[in-house]
């Protein structure tokens, strides 16, 4: 089973700040690897497909990339909508998904 | 507009069987190329994928718990059912079924552009 680390566990920032969060696999799943955002009572949204493909109706504030075993989510300026949680997901062998990070406000 | 609902009991004994029912509408689970995944989620906890089901009825279990699920389709009312036995506390959770992205080919895999709101199953006696 490919096993994703995301890191850090939790990001306090400020609204209109950089958010960088990282997602490391146990193997290379070449770009195999979405995105998501999850609030609390609400369903996981595809924000990144293919490492660094924009779903559809995501802001361009939202940008992904990486292959192989590393990736990073960066959000370049925090809006208040955007403190939730984070999980990225490989699909390069079955599915896992990373155990998340929360971006929180400072 | 792709929408789905969970649907099925909100509480079951340990060793029952459990059966969700995921309705949906906005795409045809008979064109092509076109997949229904389940996902869960335990309380407080990350996201766990449990099957794919396609609309050729190809079927991917996660190979962890492929022995207690099984899917099925009923492409007339729109519906995919899946069933979870001998279920246990640890499988207390909330269970989404999303739409697969439309990709050709890797159908042991596939990410998710359209959720429904899940359903909080919770098991105990």
């Amino acid at each position: 089973e490919i096993v994703l680390t995301q890191s850090p566990a939790t990001l306090s920032l400020s609204p209109g700040e950089r958010a960088t969060l990282s997602c490391r696999a146990s193997q290379s799943i070449s770009t195999y690897l979405a995105w998501y955002q999850q609030k609390p009572g609400q369903a996981p949204r595809l924000l990144i497909y293919d490492s660094s493909k924009r779903a559809t109706g995501i802001p361009d504030r939202f940008s992904g990339s990486g292959s192989g075993t590393d990736f990073t989510l960066t959000i370049s300026s925090l809006e208040p909508e955007d403190f939730a949680v984070y999980y990225c997901q490989q699909l390069y062998n079955w599915v896992t998904f990373g155990g998340g990070t929360k971006v929180e406000i400072e | 507009q792709i929408t789905l609902k969970e649907s099925g009991p909100t509480r079951v004994k340990p060793t029952q069987t459990l059966t969700l029912t995921c309705t949906f509408s906005g795409f045809s689970l008979s064109s092509n190329g076109v997949g229904v995944g389940w996902i869960r989620q335990p309380p407080g906890k990350a996201l766990e994928w449990l099957v794919f089901i396609y609309w050729d009825d190809d079927k991917r279990y996660s190979p962890s718990l492929k022995s207690r699920l099984t899917v099925t389709k009923d492409t007339s009312k729109n519906q995919v059912v899946l069933t979870m036995s001998n279920v246990d506390p640890v499988d207390t959770a909330r269970y989404y079924c999303a739409h697969r992205r439309v990709v050709s080919g890797n159908w042991n895999g596939g990410d998710f552009d359209s959720w429904g709101q899940g359903t909080l199953v919770t098991v105990s006696s």
